[in-house]
């Protein structure tokens, strides 16, 4: 089964620094690969969708990145705020029937 | 437009109990997906329905089930509750064409 992984160490960076999260995944790469932010005791919020044909996405001070060879990839927050610490998940899914959702990383931006 | 709505917030049972959470979707979403989210953990997928159809389902027992109805609204039902069900379960609508998952709030479901 596919397994999804992220690092589950609290990232710790100073206010205005570019904060960079890790998902790397098992198994054949997906289709399309999903970015949510999620507070606590609220529901995952959609930030960015990558497909396996594509190498870079952006929007605004996000970017994504999709690695298939590497099987993995990298979320890029940059000049970082504190309204920015939240837990950060990673979702993979074959064919939008089906969703597999990784553990979050913390990321806890500091003033 | 109001977001994904899901019913109730809270709700503590009892062991071997049934339970009923409800979801409505986003307006002109006709797709939902259900999750149990434990804490510490991601989001696990129960199911999907589109249309009214089960499109997907993840790895849980058949204690789970869920349906869809004609305006798209969704129900989840679990029987003979463990104490291992309590968790957030999250319901989530699909803008169609883009993929994009919009969360509810949950339902935070307590078995004692």
């Amino acid at each position: 089964s596919q397994k999804i992984e992220q690092n589950s160490e609290a990232l710790n960076i100073q206010e205005g620094k570019t904060a960079t999260l890790t998902c790397n995944y098992t198994n054949y790469s997906p289709a399309y690969l999903q970015w949510y932010r999620q507070d606590p005791g609220r529901g995952p919020v959609f930030l960015l969708l990558i497909r396996e044909n594509e190498k870079e996405k952006r929007k605004e001070r996000l970017k994504v990145t999709f690695d298939t060879t590497l099987k993995q990839s990298l979320f890029h927050i940059t000049a970082s705020q504190p309204a920015d610490s939240a837990t950060y998940l990673c979702a993979l899914s074959y064919n939008f029937n089906k969703f597999y959702f990784g553990s979050g990383t913390k990321l806890n931006v500091k003033p | 437009d109001a977001g994904v709505t899901q019913s109730p917030t809270h709700l503590i049972k009892t062991r071997g109990q049934h339970v009923t959470l409800r979801c409505s979707p986003i307006s002109g979403h006709k797709s939902v997906s259900w999750y149990q989210q434990v804490l510490g953990q991601g989001p696990q997928f129960i199911f999907q329905y589109y249309e009214k159809e089960e499109r997907g389902r993840g790895n849980f027992p058949d204690r789970f089930s869920a349906r869809q109805f004609p305006n798209y609204s969704s129900e989840l039902n679990v029987n003979a509750l463990l104490l291992g069900d309590s968790a957030l379960y999250l319901c989530a609508s699909i803008r169609g064409g883009s993929y994009e998952q919009y969360f509810g709030p949950g339902t935070r479901l307590t078995v004692t």
